[in-house]
């Protein structure tokens, strides 16, 4: 069974740096087929796609957020991490990881539960 | 970046009525479309990719068509589970873009 956890902190102050990581299992960031994503979604708006990762290291990154996110992996310890610098509090969102599961057809299954971030001083 | 719009952004419906919801795309996307069912205060869960293949396990009154711009998406027989925001998702171009989402109720 195919499932992804997302792990972080709940509050973060304003030009803080946010740590996000996604602990994934039943399959491996070693799979040159799969990737994993970071979608995040502020309440009560829609779904914004973030950034993904290829078990060949190849990133991709939202237009309008590029200069704040890095994505990385530890395919060892099966996770996925994303920071995202100088948060704000428009940066209040669920943020989602999810599989993609075939390189190249860029679908997102299955997501895990989200972890609800508020930016707040 | 290309942009998603769907229509409409909600709509009450009985149970067992035809659903139909359109996205549309800035521009040409091929059949690079996907399509997400969210409840609320749960994660989304894909329910149709490349505009008309159901994904295993889905129920078969969710259907969608279309390619190029405009696409649909269609509920058969509308149950009361199927209460939910429904997102279109295009994939032809990176960045990955979603649209605004569809809010379907019961009437």
């Amino acid at each position: 069974q195919v499932t992804l956890k997302e792990s972080g902190p709940v509050l973060v102050k304003p030009t803080e740096t946010l740590t996000l990581t996604c602990t994934v299992s039943g399959f491996s960031l070693s799979n040159a087929r799969m990737g994993v994503s970071w979608i995040r979604q502020p309440p009560g708006k829609a779904l914004e796609w973030l950034a993904h990762i290829f078990s060949n290291d190849e990133k991709s990154y939202s237009t309008s957020l590029k200069s704040r996110l890095t994505i990385s992996k530890d395919t060892s310890k099966s996770q996925v991490v994303l920071t995202m610098t100088n948060m704000d509090p428009v940066d209040t969102a669920t943020y989602y990881c999810a599989r993609i599961p075939r390189v190249g057809y860029y679908w997102f299954d299955p997501w895990g539960q989200g972890t609800l971030v508020t930016v707040s001083s | 970046d290309i942009q998603m719009t769907q229509s409409p952004s909600s709509l009450s419906a009985s149970v067992g009525d035809r659903v139909t919801i359109t996205c549309q795309a800035s521009q040409d996307i091929s059949n690079y479309l996907n399509w997400y069912q969210q409840k609320p205060g749960k994660a989304p869960k894909l329910l149709i990719y490349d505009a008309s293949n159901l994904e295993t396990g889905v129920p078969s009154r969710f259907s969608g068509s279309g390619s190029g711009t405009d696409f649909t998406f269609t509920i058969s027989s509308l149950q009361p589970e199927d209460i939910a925001t429904y997102y279109c998702q295009q994939y032809d171009n990176l960045p990955i873009t979603f649209g605004p989402g569809t809010k379907v109720d019961i009437k």
